[in-house]
């Protein structure tokens, strides 16, 4: 799996929009790119995933630039439930046998 | 539709106990499965994962072992719990191919406890 690289932290105010960046410089040509949202004493939660260019679901979008070296989520106008760790994961998602490991995540704090 | 179960939802054990946490898989035919842990405040650990019956990868040589008996069943095992093993253990699943190998599903989780 590719190495992903993201911000430890952030903070926000209710209401703004937030963006994630996770790098991901040796990406495959077969992997997709995942991003999890976890809430403390629960499993992780699936919110959005791409391939290339723009993905936008009820809940989020997901950027990514051409080279696929790097993609942004962006949560628009957070709440405070919206507090959780982000997880970025990037793998081969045609393989059907790829183990999904996770990076540290970013902890997004989201201040009234 | 799909769902997970995984039991038990919290459980003590005292240090030298066996272990045994099993999780099931409905909706679905021959999923990936995944055991993970987390230690309180850090991320998530890949302990296993399984692509079919009896097909075991391990992430992380220790004291656990796992074993998928049926295609939707996966369990976690120790012999002799340690300390160490103290955390929340989840199950989850994705379907294998077609995009959807990353697409994954967790359970509830487990939050054991060693004393």
């Amino acid at each position: 799996l590719a190495k992903t690289t993201q911000p430890i932290s952030m903070d926000s105010y209710e209401g703004q929009e937030v963006n994630i960046t996770c790098s991901h410089n040796n990406i495959a040509t077969n992997d997709y790119i995942t991003w999890y949202q976890q809430f403390p004493s629960q499993g992780p939660r699936f919110i959005i995933q791409g391939y290339k260019t723009k993905v936008t679901n009820e809940v989020a979008s997901l950027f990514i630039p051409a080279d696929r070296k790097s993609s942004t989520l962006s949560l628009p106008r957070v709440s405070l439930s919206d507090t959780a760790v982000y997880y970025c994961l990037v793998g081969d998602g045609n393989s059907g046998n790829t183990p999904l490991v996770f990076g540290k995540g970013t902890r997004l704090s989201v201040i009234a | 539709s799909q769902t997970i179960h995984q039991w038990p939802a919290t459980l003590v054990q005292p240090v030298g106990s066996p272990l045994s946490l099993e999780c099931t898989v409905e909706g679905t035919s021959n999923p990936n499965l995944y055991w993970y842990r987390q230690a309180a405040g850090r991320g998530l650990q890949l302990l296993f994962y399984s692509v079919g019956i009896g097909q075991i990868s391990s992430e992380v040589p220790q004291n656990l072992s796992a074993s998928r008996p049926q295609d939707r069943q996966f369990i976690l095992s120790s012999k002799k719990l340690l300390l160490s093993d103290s955390g929340f253990y989840l199950c989850a699943w994705s379907t294998p191919g077609q995009g959807r190998d990353t697409e994954a599903f967790f359970g509830q989780g487990t939050r054991l406890t060693v004393v």
